[in-house]
């Protein structure tokens, strides 16, 4: 168990439609990362958030949003969503420093139909 | 910018025999690097992690990365593959912690 914890793990939604993804980092980790992991794309970085505040950002449509929580939780909310958004989403923690590792959640896997 | 490779997106090998899976990095400075691992249906698992110093990086389940600056790899090895080993291995690069890259991935199949 990472201590990340990420929910629903399953999703099936239309196209169209406007989902949340929801993750607890591990306690006392500041940072999140989200990350899209599909068949044909690999693991790609979405975003990642720092205490509140955004940090970084990869591949992340203009249709995926993110935000952190002063709980420090994240949501990951996708909207209009097409065939090809299904995948797996993890989200990720760390404490802040240098090479200090990321935990990795379940994944919330996403299936739009 | 930093990037990795991971060379062979298959990997497979007997049961006993040495696991080698291929990684190297492009990077201007010296990064952080990393091997996780993922068991189907479940998120990633770190295996090890570089620190500075240390060459050679022991992880868990018998597996090990050597560190080559000169080279820019940093591959993963278990001299005795398990049936248990196969899964998929990712690594990954980070200069701060605060970001990392993901290589494509490397499928293993261990064959009994």
């Amino acid at each position: 168990d990472s201590g990340v914890t990420q929910t629903p793990k399953h999703l099936i939604t239309a196209t169209g439609q406007r989902v949340t993804l929801r993750c607890s980092p591990r306690s006392g980790d500041l940072s999140v990362y989200w990350y899209q992991q599909s068949l044909d794309q690999g693991l790609q970085f979405l975003i990642q958030y720092y205490n509140g505040e955004e940090r970084a950002k990869g591949n992340i449509l203009e249709r995926f949003s993110a935000q952190q929580f002063p709980d420090l939780h994240s949501e990951l909310n996708l909207s209009s969503l097409e065939l090809g958004d299904s995948a797996l989403y993890f989200c990720a923690s760390s404490v802040e420093g240098v090479n200090t590792e990321a935990f990795f959640g379940q994944g919330t896997r996403l299936t739009v139909v | 910018a930093q990037s990795v490779t991971q060379l062979g997106s298959h990997v497979s090998v007997s049961e006993g025999a040495l696991v080698l899976l291929r990684c190297n990095y492009s990077s201007s400075v010296p990064p952080y690097l990393f091997w996780y691992v993922q068991y189907p249906n479940q998120g990633l698992q770190l295996l090890l992690k570089y620190t500075t110093g240390a060459t050679l990086v022991k992880g868990i389940n018998g597996f090990e990365a050597e560190f080559k600056k000169s080279e820019t790899s940093f591959h993963l090895t278990k001299p005795s593959a398990h049936m248990s080993d196969a899964a998929e291995y990712f690594c990954a690069v980070s200069l701060t912690g605060n970001q990392f890259y993901f290589g494509t991935g490397t499928s293993l199949t261990v064959i009994p």
